[in-house]
């Protein structure tokens, strides 16, 4: 059975660091595609990030050099550094395989 | 202008068909897209009900019931999900999405109200 759970959020100060993790079961994540999805509370879906299985990467404009996708082949997980935070990062941030399998999500919240 | 623009709102009848639209901007052509669709109720993660390209190239989610399909009106240059038959549980946001200019982009989202 595909499964996905993020782990790592909480509160955090404007400027600060957080690292996001999404660990898999039910399939290798370097043998996919994987990306993150966040939803500001309210709001809808923003896509985030993602990084292919030949390690190619991508990024929203709005998170370009701040934030960092990657993932552990010997973990089996998937990673988002989220550097130089800022409010509007506050947000339910979803790991997708594909877009089709989705994660419960984790709360960050960038507040002072 | 949005990539990607969906109504706010749309409500329809139990079982009655709601048909939501995905307008694409102006110069970007629909029918070089492939565009996805998702459904999100309160409290959950979105979950993926299809794809669609064209008639030769489209993808219905697993388990997702024959009775949500897509489709695209060229004319107006949108994609279109349509729900059939519908049920008191498909009252959700829906959110239609496209890879363009090597990013993944989302619609605002539709809230479908059935009642």
């Amino acid at each position: 059975e595909v499964q996905l759970v993020e782990s790592g959020g909480g509160l955090v100060q404007p400027g600060g660091s957080l690292r996001l993790s999404c660990g898999v079961s039910g399939f290798t994540v370097s043998s996919n595609y994987m990306s993150w999805v966040r939803q500001a509370p309210g709001k809808g879906l923003e896509w985030v990030s993602a990084i292919y299985s030949g390690g190619n990467t991508y990024y929203a404009d709005s998170v370009k050099g701040r934030f960092t996708i990657s993932r552990d082949d010997s973990k089996n997980t998937l990673y988002l550094q989220m550097n130089s935070l800022r409010a509007e990062d506050t947000a339910v941030y979803y790991c997708t395989r594909d877009h089709d399998y989705w994660g419960q999500g984790t709360l960050v919240t960038v507040s002072s | 202008q949005a990539v990607l623009t969906q109504p706010s709102s749309l409500s329809a009848s139990p079982g009655a068909s709601a048909s939501l639209t995905c307008t694409l901007r102006s110069g970007i052509n629909v029918g070089t897209y492939r565009i996805y669709w998702y459904q999100q109720k309160p409290g959950s993660p979105p979950q993926y009900l299809l794809r669609y390209k064209s008639d030769s190239d489209k993808q219905q989610g697993s388990g997702v019931p024959s009775r949500f399909s897509g489709s695209k009106d060229a004319s107006a240059n949108a994609g279109i999900l349509l729900i059939s038959g519908l049920q008191s549980e498909d009252e959700a946001d829906y959110y239609c999405m496209i890879w363009h200019s090597s990013v993944w982009v989302f619609g605002g989202g539709t809230k479908l109200t059935v009642l």
